[in-house]
């Protein structure tokens, strides 16, 4: 089974300011890295699916960027907000496989 | 309103029981997933099925079953040998076809043993 790390596994910051965390995964027979938002009592909500290494996605103030070679992606959140307090998961995929390999997420709380 | 939903939203198991989980989905996708949380770790998959009649085990199918009879349902029974079966489940699904295509969440079933 692969082994997707993330860290840290908890981050508490102020409202506004920037935050960045990571996922790790096997670089070899990568096909794809998902990152996902979960709130409290919602369902998972996918924020960004990356491919190709150097790959940069950004939705709002979020984005992610994504090395293959290395095997890590990093997540940044610019100006964070308390709506942004969630806990957020990366997920890697092997090629010729549909699963997903879930990391145990980051844990992030805004204090207002 | 498309998604998916999940009942119940608690389910209490006593010893030696088998339960079921419900999952639907209106969103017209062919794959559809179960996974179960535990505290301080990754989500796992349970079993996964790409087409209506067929699924297949994930990594820790031991003490489940599941059925794939109706496009837009996906049942996960826990059987009575699954002996730890507290835990968070969340069925998800996706389009389907593609390798590690976006999958979209249920809100989750918590299960806990009596």
């Amino acid at each position: 089974i692969l082994n997707v790390e993330q860290s840290p596994q908890s981050l508490h910051v102020q409202e506004g300011d920037s935050t960045n965390f990571t996922c790790s995964f096997p670089s070899s027979n990568f096909y794809a890295l998902h990152w996902y938002r979960w709130e409290t009592a919602k369902s998972p909500e996918a924020l960004f699916v990356m491919t190709l290494n150097g790959d940069e996605k950004k939705k709002g103030r979020i984005s992610a960027t994504l090395n293959t070679k290395e095997g890590y992606s990093y997540l940044y959140i610019k100006g964070s907000q308390p709506e942004d307090s969630a806990t957020y998961l990366c997920a890697s995929v092997m090629d010729s496989s549909y699963k997903l390999i879930f990391g145990s997420g980051t844990r992030l709380l805004v204090r207002p | 309103d498309g998604g998916i939903t999940q009942s119940p939203k608690y389910l209490f198991r006593k010893e030696g029981q088998n339960v079921t989980l419900s999952c639907e989905q209106n969103l017209n996708h062919d794959a559809m997933y179960w996974y179960r949380q535990d505290p301080g770790q990754g989500l796992r998959l349970i079993y996964y099925s790409q087409i209506v009649n067929d699924f297949q085990k994930g990594d820790i199918a031991e003490g489940y079953s599941v059925s794939r009879e109706k496009k837009e349902s996906f049942p996960l029974t826990v059987t009575s040998a699954q002996k730890n079966p507290t835990a968070f489940y969340l069925c998800a699904s996706s389009i389907g076809g593609t390798f590690g295509e976006t999958q979209y969440f249920g809100p989750g079933t918590r299960l806990l043993v009596l």
